[in-house]
């Protein structure tokens, strides 16, 4: 499975949007990228997942670019709530045996 | 509430002890997973099953034993557990083991003493 890096923290202010980019050099083809939430003491929630180009839903968005090297979650006008470990998965999907791995994630912290 | 509802929510255990964790969805979901979470750790899979059947296993030591009734539950067993094993236990399901939309329970802070 490919292997992601993510910074390991981010600050932010209120209102602002941002932007938490993964490193997936090693992508394969049939990889899907994934993007996760988790409060302390709760567990992962899913976020977003996308193949190519741009992804958007009602709470975040993904840009991916051609190469697929790489990934972007953009959050929009974040608020303090939205303080928490986003971590960024890629792997293959329809393998029947589709192993999720995460890694350390990255920490945001949201700032009055 | 995600769906997946686990309980204990906390649990407090001696290394003699034996004790169980339980993961409950009513998602209709047939793939349900366990995942340790050890302080500035990332989470790490421990279990996998599919339709009741266990497809996967990390190396996990045998002082922990899953247990898959039915698609809707999901058990972890424990006894004789060292205090390295302190952790948040998660459950996850998703609607098939090809499908990494997994839903998260809140997990069971374990701490053994």
């Amino acid at each position: 499975l490919a292997k992601t890096t993510q910074p390991i923290s981010m600050d932010s202010y209120e209102g602002q949007e941002v932007n938490i980019t993964c490193s997936h050099n090693n992508i394969a083809t049939n990889d899907y990228i994934t993007w996760y939430q988790q409060f302390p003491s709760q567990g992962p929630r899913f976020i977003i997942q996308g193949y190519k180009t741009k992804v958007t839903n009602e709470v975040a968005s993904l840009f991916i670019p051609a190469d697929r090297k790489s990934s972007t979650l953009s959050l929009p006008r974040v608020s303090l709530s939205d303080t928490a470990v986003y971590y960024c998965l890629v792997g293959p999907r329809n393998t029947g045996g589709f192993k999720t791995i995460f890694g350390a994630g990255t920490r945001l912290f949201v700032k009055a | 509430e995600t769906g997946v509802t686990q309980t204990p929510r906390h649990l407090v255990m001696g290394m003699t002890n034996k004790k169980s964790l339980k993961c409950e969805q009513h998602l209709g979901h047939n793939a349900m997973y366990w995942y340790k979470q050890s302080a500035k750790k990332p989470l790490e899979l421990m279990f996998v099953y599919s339709l009741e059947e266990r497809v996967e296993n990390n190396s996990v030591p045998s002082r922990f034993s899953p247990e898959c009734p039915n698609s809707s539950h999901l058990f972890l067993h424990l006894h004789t557990l060292q205090p390295e094993d302190s952790a948040l236990y998660l459950c996850a399901s998703s609607p098939t083991i090809d499908y990494d939309g997994y839903t998260f329970g809140s997990g069971t802070r374990l701490t053994v003493v």
